[in-house]
């Protein structure tokens, strides 16, 4: 099956820095990769996502870059701000009619400090 | 997107004993799943609820243990059977969208179960 690996598992910055989160994935089918958010006690929340056909994504501060070729893609967060931090995971599905389901990365718990 | 309820929010339940937790959506939506979260961990999937059909269990899951239900676009009961200290977890029901040419996938916030 899909294996997706993300990196780091921690990440602290200081408020205004930039924040860069990594996965990579190991089925070249899968042509869909969405980030979600998950704050302490809630559900993930969908930030951002990409399909195969795009390399880069961008949405006010957050933005996605997608490497198909070297199977990885990335989180990028600019000007982060206390409210960023929340854990963070990537995930991976070839969203076709055989399978919807969405491979998850480990998350990445991001902290930024004032 | 749609807006997903899940009841009950939290439990502690013992040993032994089942919950069954309840998903509404406010949309009508073709595909449901049932995920896994262990303290600290990623998500993992457990089924996917197909409406008027048995569910789709991932490796290691089973309908004797995780029995879900499906009875209309809207709803789905996922059951937590015989439960064990190892079952403590947070369940999310999720639910896929069409948005032009991806289907995105939107979470409740999940029941918090432990298991003494």
């Amino acid at each position: 099956g899909e294996n997706v690996e993300q990196h780091p598992s921690t990440l602290s910055v200081q408020e205004g820095d930039s924040a860069v989160i990594k996965c990579t994935y190991s089925d070249s089918a899968s042509n869909y990769f969405p980030w979600y958010k998950q704050e302490l006690g809630k559900g993930p929340q969908l930030i951002i996502d990409i399909r195969s056909n795009v390399g880069e994504k961008k949405d006010q501060r957050i933005a996605v870059t997608l490497n198909k070729t070297a199977k990885h893609f990335s989180l990028h967060i600019t000007e982060t701000q206390p409210e960023d931090s929340a854990v963070y995971f990537c995930a991976v599905t070839t969203n076709s009619n055989s399978g919807y389901a969405l491979n998850f990365g480990k998350g990445t718990s991001l902290l930024v400090t004032p | 997107s749609a807006v997903i309820s899940q009841k009950p929010s939290r439990d502690i339940c013992q040993r032994g004993t089942s919950l069954t937790i309840q998903c509404q959506v406010d949309s009508q939506v073709t595909m449901m799943f049932w995920y896994r979260q262990q303290p600290g961990q990623s998500l993992t999937l457990i089924a996917t609820a197909n409406q008027g059909s048995e569910a789709t269990y991932e490796s290691g899951f089973v309908i004797d243990k995780f029995p879900i239900s499906r009875p209309n676009l809207t709803f789905s009961t996922l059951t937590v059977s015989n439960m064990s200290p190892e079952d403590s977890s947070i369940y999310l029901c999720s639910v896929a969208q069409s948005q032009g040419t991806k289907n995105i996938q939107y979470f409740g916030a999940g029941t918090r179960l432990s298991v003494l």
